[in-house]
């Protein structure tokens, strides 16, 4: 069975703030891969990063930053200096390439709040 | 623009009643999903299709029916028999090179049973 973890259920800083969001995942298979959506309020997830089990390379997309590591079973997501626009409910994802269906095993989010 | 559109974005059922939510895509993808959301949860899958005329149960199929008529539809009806219907509603899509594709989901439906 899968599972993903995202411990803090909310987080508060105030801008420029650096801020790490954690994800924790569970899996029983060698081939997998990983996802982090951002949730604004306006409702829809809007795709970050899409990485696969086989690739630890850390990333780095302007503010934001994933750091992957399989020994630990961690696919953590920092964002640096942040801005009020930030704020939102972020989601970490698991899909694996084996089984029968697609379903996208997401953990249950850290609400981001980005204070002025 | 491409993109996956919902409609409508909120509405309303008194109880007894069926409801369609509508998803339509012109990205070309293969595959299209519907997930429920519910407050401080995560997203769990209720139906996905692969293709035109075919089509799966998620984990939490009961009270809900889909078609997949057409690449670019995937309407769900939730029906009568779903006893908590109220959630909010996402519609995905990914293409269909692997299992594994990156899903994209459109802006929500938000349905209230009053």
């Amino acid at each position: 069975a899968q599972k993903v973890t995202q411990a803090q259920t909310e987080i508060s800083v105030v801008e420029k703030e650096d801020v790490t969001l954690d994800c924790v995942y569970e899996t029983r298979d060698t081939t997998y891969y990983l996802f982090w959506y951002k949730q604004p309020p306006s409702g829809e997830l809007v795709f970050l990063i899409r990485r696969n089990s086989f690739d630890e390379q850390n990333e780095i997309s302007g503010r934001y930053s994933w750091n992957f590591q399989k020994s630990t079973s961690s696919f953590n997501f920092t964002i640096t200096a942040s801005q009020v626009v930030d704020s939102a409910v972020y989601f970490c994802a698991l899909i694996h390439s084996g089984g029968s269906n697609y379903k996208l095993t997401f953990g249950k989010g850290t609400l981001l709040t980005v204070n002025p | 623009d491409g993109g996956i559109t919902q409609s409508p974005k909120y509405l309303f059922r008194k109880e007894g009643q069926n409801v369609t939510l509508s998803c339509e895509q012109n990205l070309n993808h293969d595959a299209m999903y519907w997930y429920r959301q519910d407050p401080g949860q995560g997203l769990r899958l209720i139906y996905y299709s692969q293709i035109v005329n075919d089509f799966q149960k998620g984990d939490i199929a009961e009270g809900y029916s889909v078609s997949r008529e057409k690449k670019e539809s995937f309407p769900l009806t939730v029906t009568s028999a779903q006893k908590n219907p109220t959630a909010f509603y996402l519609c995905a899509s990914s293409h269909f090179s692997g299992r594994t594709d990156t899903q994209y989901f459109g802006p929500g439906t938000r349905l209230t049973v009053l």
